[in-house]
């Protein structure tokens, strides 16, 4: 049972240049997020997913794209890198404990540097 | 934005010692949680408060909550070396719309 796995863990890219993140959940859970973590900042919700086929933007989603084209998979596209998106990004994937109760469940985050 | 902030940013104490962080937040919630984030690594949850409940008890930490002042506190008792971490608050509003996090407060327990 590996529960959140992102990959890649580290990489570095040229301004300009396109990525795309993926993170693999094995919990059956219905939502996934993607986070991106910034020194001082804490986390910030950047998309998330409720379901398939679904995805919704959270409070920085400028320059992201994402897709949930099968449950168990979320992925962050970055479609033209800036130095801006340079942070450690975290994939968590979450299921209600109980009713209202949503308990997110962490990758270990993948590490991108933009020059 | 950031929901929660999380005092003090940084915390150095004795190993065997208490340690207190507290968080405060800004709008209504439906749950508060607590997770701990070694160095290097994704976060973990550690303990779930609800909005009707003051205080909740998991091993060695011990939640309150305080809705009129809409803050939480954290203390861990008999702190370890194991201990040291980022501990940060995230407040939920029940949905499935993710939970906003604080800055964190650092832990760091000296042997």
């Amino acid at each position: 049972n590996a529960g959140v796995t992102q990959t890649p863990k580290f990489r570095v890219l040229k301004t300009g240049q396109s990525m795309t993140l993926l993170c693999a959940q094995d919990m059956n859970h219905e939502y996934m997020y993607w986070y991106r973590q910034d020194p001082g900042m804490g986390l910030r919700l950047i998309h998330y997913s409720v379901g398939e086929g679904t995805t919704a933007k959270g409070e920085v989603p400028d320059g992201y794209n994402v897709s949930r084209l099968k449950k168990q998979n979320f992925l962050l596209g970055l479609e033209s890198a800036a130095p801006s998106q340079t942070s450690v990004y975290f994939c968590a994937s979450s299921y209600f404990s109980r009713p209202g109760a949503n308990v997110l469940t962490f990758g270990a985050g993948s590490r991108l540097t933009v020059l | 934005s950031q929901q929660g902030e999380e005092d003090p940013q940084a915390l150095s104490i004795q190993e065997g010692e208490n340690a207190t962080m507290n968080c405060s937040y800004k709008t209504s919630i439906n749950n508060l949680q607590w997770y701990r984030q070694n160095s290097g690594r994704g976060l973990v949850h550690l303990i779930l408060i609800r909005s009707n409940e003051r205080e909740k008890h998991s091993g060695r930490l011990r939640v309150t909550l305080d809705t009129s002042k809409k803050s939480s506190s954290l203390l861990i008792t008999a702190s370890r070396a194991a201990d040291t971490a980022s501990y940060f608050c995230a407040t939920s509003g029940g949905g499935a719309d993710g939970l906003t996090f604080g800055k964190g407060t650092h832990l760091i327990i000296q042997p």
